[in-house]
């Protein structure tokens, strides 16, 4: 089983409609991350959480929201979809240890039309 | 501001080829440099990360090279196969407390039979 699940995979909804993305892992890590990926823009950071009661921010949050349910889960919400937000999101995460290696999820694809 | 660049975009090379991917980034207080690869419609996974008290390190075929003063790290990959067709990634964490990762746009690479 992979240690890192992202659920769904693929998601096609219309512009206003709220989205939830769900990440779950069983590596036991304390921190937990949601990237997007988008052509010529890479990978970028839109929230993280250091443990259960840590969320922050960022390098593009708006339009977004996240939810730290328990150590295992962190989830990501767009309230109102909008078509730019169509892109690959991914789920990553680390152990507070000395090498930071992420661990991701296999990605999922939302399309807002 | 931390920048990471990697050359080139694109690379197809006959199978068997030794081969060199390029990875440069504008701030030398980094934490750790990671290499990792993106399979299509897989996430992202982990090949090597070298601290940055550290000059390189070797997995299998792979070897990454890092050389903070000039700002640069190279993957080598040596007598390539069709598997390693993939797009590779390279990642800085800044040294300090937010321990984030700095992303390239990667390098796509074909091998071909």
């Amino acid at each position: 089983d992979a240690d890192v699940t992202q659920t769904p995979r693929n998601r096609i909804t219309k512009t206003g409609k709220r989205i939830m993305l769900e990440c779950s892992q069983t590596k036991g890590h304390d921190r937990m991350y949601w990237y997007r990926q988008d052509p010529g823009l890479g990978l970028r950071l839109i929230y993280y959480s250091f443990d259960v009661k840590d969320i922050n921010k960022g390098e593009i949050s708006d339009g977004y929201s996240v939810s730290r349910q328990a150590q295992a889960k962190f989830s990501l919400s767009l309230e109102s979809a909008i078509p730019n937000q169509t892109a690959l999101y991914f789920c990553a995460t680390s152990d507070t240890g000395s090498t930071d290696t992420q661990y991701f999820g296999p990605g999922t694809r939302l399309t807002v039309l | 501001k931390q920048e990471v660049t990697q050359i080139p975009a694109a690379l197809s090379v006959p199978e068997g080829e030794n081969l060199v991917l390029n990875c440069s980034f504008t701030d030398s207080a980094i934490y750790n440099l990671q290499w990792f690869r993106q399979d299509p419609g897989k996430g992202l996974t982990s090949l090597l990360l070298i601290q940055s008290s550290q000059r390189e390190q070797t997995s299998g075929r792979l070897n990454a090279s890092l050389d903070k003063s000039s700002g640069r790290s190279t993957l080598y990959i040596a007598a390539s196969q069709p598997g390693d067709s993939a797009t590779y990634l390279c990642a800085v964490i800044r040294a300090g407390n937010n321990r984030k990762l700095i992303w390239g746009l990667g390098t796509s690479l074909a091998v071909n039979p």
